[in-house]
Parts: C-alpha cells; structure tokens; sequence
C-alpha cells in the first residue's frame, strides 16, 4: 500500500532554512502530485505547495518567497526548504500524495515530523 | 485566496447521535470541497471528496452534501471512533485552503 514517511532534523535556528523530505514507497512518482502541509501547535492545517512530477510547482503565495518544493523520483523521494524561518514556522509538516480528480486530493498523508524553530 | 470557514468550532455528542458540521467558502467553488479526519497526534484521513463522494474505505455512515459555497458533514450513528477533529478542504484554486477545524467531543 501507499506510504509516506517524512524526516527533518527536529530543531533549527531563526534566519536558517528547514529542509524536510518524504519518502514515498508502494507508490510510482511518475503520475502524480506531491504535497506539503503543515500544522502550527494546537492549530489547523495549512497547505504550503505541491509539485508535479513533471517539476512544475505551484505554492502558497503567503510562503512562495521563501518555499521550495523539488522531486528526486530515483530516490522515490520529494523534499521542502523553507529559508529564513522565524518562530512562526514552527509545526508539524506533512507529506501527501496528490491525485488529481476535482482539483488536487491528499489521499495519503505522512505521519509528519515536528520542527521546532528556536535558538 | 478563498477562505474557509467552519461551524461549530466544537461539538459536543454521544455515542449514537447525529451530527452535522458546515462548512462555508467566501466565493462559489463548484464542488470542489473536500472533508478530513484528524486524531490527536496522527495525520489527516481523506474522507470525501466533490463534496459527497466518499474515498474507498470511507464507511457509509459519513456522507457530504452542498454546492457553491455551502456545504456539510454528517455522521450518522456516532461511534468513540469518530471522535476527532474534522477539517474541509476546497481543492477549486490555489492556495488549497482548509477550515479551521470542528472538534468532535464525547458528551
């Protein structure tokens, strides 16, 4: 069955950059979407992008500035940087994948990772 | 960006209820309308989708309905299972946006 499983490395200090990735198995990467969301602590979920598996992206305009969404299909992995966090990029980030049917569909999700941004 | 929003933020029931969650889009997104499933410390499930289409495995006792910019939730026959928090979706235009969450509580 589909699986998605997320890894990102727990903490990072304000002004870096957050790199998470997803690595996807019983699932092709050739024909479909991939997605990051995020949650903050005790709050609701937030789309961040997606990308194609052609390459092209589309992101949330409120994070495009600093969001970048790329696919390493031989590595069955997708993977976000976020450059100069601030303590409002603390969350838990998911991974989905994506079908499209009546728009983009996040039909399986990982279990996410939290990333706590601090000093 | 189109905003979503949901009612009741919280909601209290017991085990064999019926609820209703609601669901409203600040402009008309077809059926572009998607419902989650969130447990404490767990990812979101998909549940449905176009509005009442319900996702494989997704058991009949869930059901959707609405167009434009009204829509609902609602689970028949309430089990301690479906306490969570559920979440709707527009999949109509980026970004994705999603409400802001209606807690399902045990009465």
């Amino acid at each position: 069955q589909v699986q998605l499983q997320e890894s990102g490395p727990g903490l990072v200090k304000p002004s870096e950059t957050l790199s998470v990735t997803c690595t996807v198995s019983g699932a092709s990467m050739s024909h479909n979407y991939w997605s990051w969301i995020r949650q903050a602590p005790g709050g609701g979920l937030e789309w961040i992008g997606h990308i194609h598996n052609s390459g092209t992206t589309t992101y949330s305009p409120s994070l495009k500035s600093r969001v970048t969404i790329s696919l390493e299909t031989w590595r069955n992995q997708f993977s976000l940087r976020l450059s100069s966090v601030t303590a409002a990029d603390t969350a838990v980030y998911f991974c989905a994948r994506t079908v499209l049917s009546t728009g983009p569909l996040l039909d399986h999700w990982g279990q996410g990772t939290v990333v706590t941004v601090s000093s | 960006d189109i905003q979503m929003t949901q009612s009741p933020s919280s909601l209290s029931a017991s085990v064999g209820d019926r609820v209703t969650i609601t669901c409203r889009a600040s402009q008309s997104i077809a059926s572009y309308l998607n419902w989650y499933q969130q447990k404490p410390g767990k990812a979101p499930r998909f549940l449905i989708y176009a509005a009442s289409s319900l996702q494989s495995g997704v058991p009949s006792k869930f059901s959707g309905g609405g167009f434009g910019t009204d829509f609902t939730l609602i689970i028949n026959d309430v089990q301690p299972e479906d306490f969570a928090t559920y979440y709707c979706q527009q999949s109509y235009s980026p970004p994705y946006s999603f409400g802001q969450g209606t807690k399902l509580e045990m009465k």
